[in-house]
């Protein structure tokens, strides 16, 4: 166990709604990082927070938002979901004590199915 | 574009061999390198972290960092029926803003 969870575990939209997704960092890091991982691929950065600031991102189009709050939980929002957006969607906390070389603790995942 | 790659396999070894994981990676700015596993259904769990050229085991693992190369490695002695999984290599990139790139995984089957 990480200490990182994620809520809610499975999540069925439709297309073209919009969905929240919530991570709980592991205590005492102040950094989290989102994924999206598809069938058979690895996780794809979408972008990662530090003290409430986006602190980098992916090749994900602005429809994928985020937010960090003060105690360092995190949510990941999706507007206008479209079938590809099926997946499994990772938060990843990190004690960000030296920069790019921290490693990264994953929860267990939020399944989204986009029908 | 950063790009990290791995041999997608599978890659079929007996128990009690070594099986070797390959990785490249294209950016010469990366900066930490790290291997995790991940069964199915379930999500990363990290095996090994390496930030400096060399050799660092752990236990029956150990991780090769060649940065002139641009290439990683995970070994991993005495291969078990449970080390079945798909590896994951992941590098970080922190210029321009933080990233990390995940190659696409090989997928490792010990057989019994």
């Amino acid at each position: 166990e990480t200490g990182v969870t994620q809520s809610p575990t499975h999540l069925i939209k439709t297309r073209g709604q919009q969905v929240t997704l919530r991570c709980s960092s592991q205590s005492g890091h102040n950094t989290v990082s989102w994924y999206q991982q598809a069938l058979g691929q690895g996780p794809q950065f979408i972008f990662q927070y530090y003290r409430e600031e986006e602190n980098g991102r992916g090749n994900f189009p602005p429809r994928f938002s985020g937010l960090q709050f003060p105690n360092y939980s995190s949510e990941l929002n999706v507007n206008a979901l479209e079938l590809d957006d099926s997946a499994l969607y990772l938060c990843a906390s990190t004690p960000r004590v030296n920069g790019g070389t921290d490693t990264q603790y994953f929860g267990p995942g939020t399944r989204l199915t986009v029908l | 574009q950063k790009e990290v790659e791995q041999n997608s396999g599978p890659l079929s070894v007996p128990e009690g061999a070594i099986a070797s994981l390959n990785c490249t990676y294209s950016d010469r700015g990366s900066q930490s390198f790290f291997w995790y596993r991940q069964y199915s259904g379930k999500s990363p769990e990290l095996i090994m972290s390496i930030y400096s050229n060399g050799d660092k085991e752990d236990g029956r693992f150990t991780a090769q960092l060649n940065k002139a190369s641009q290439y990683v490695s995970l070994l991993i002695r005495d291969s078990q029926p449970s080390d079945s999984a798909t590896y994951l290599c992941a590098v970080n990139f922190n210029t321009g803003g933080f990233k990390t790139i995940f190659g696409a995984g090989t997928r490792l089957f010990v057989k019994a």
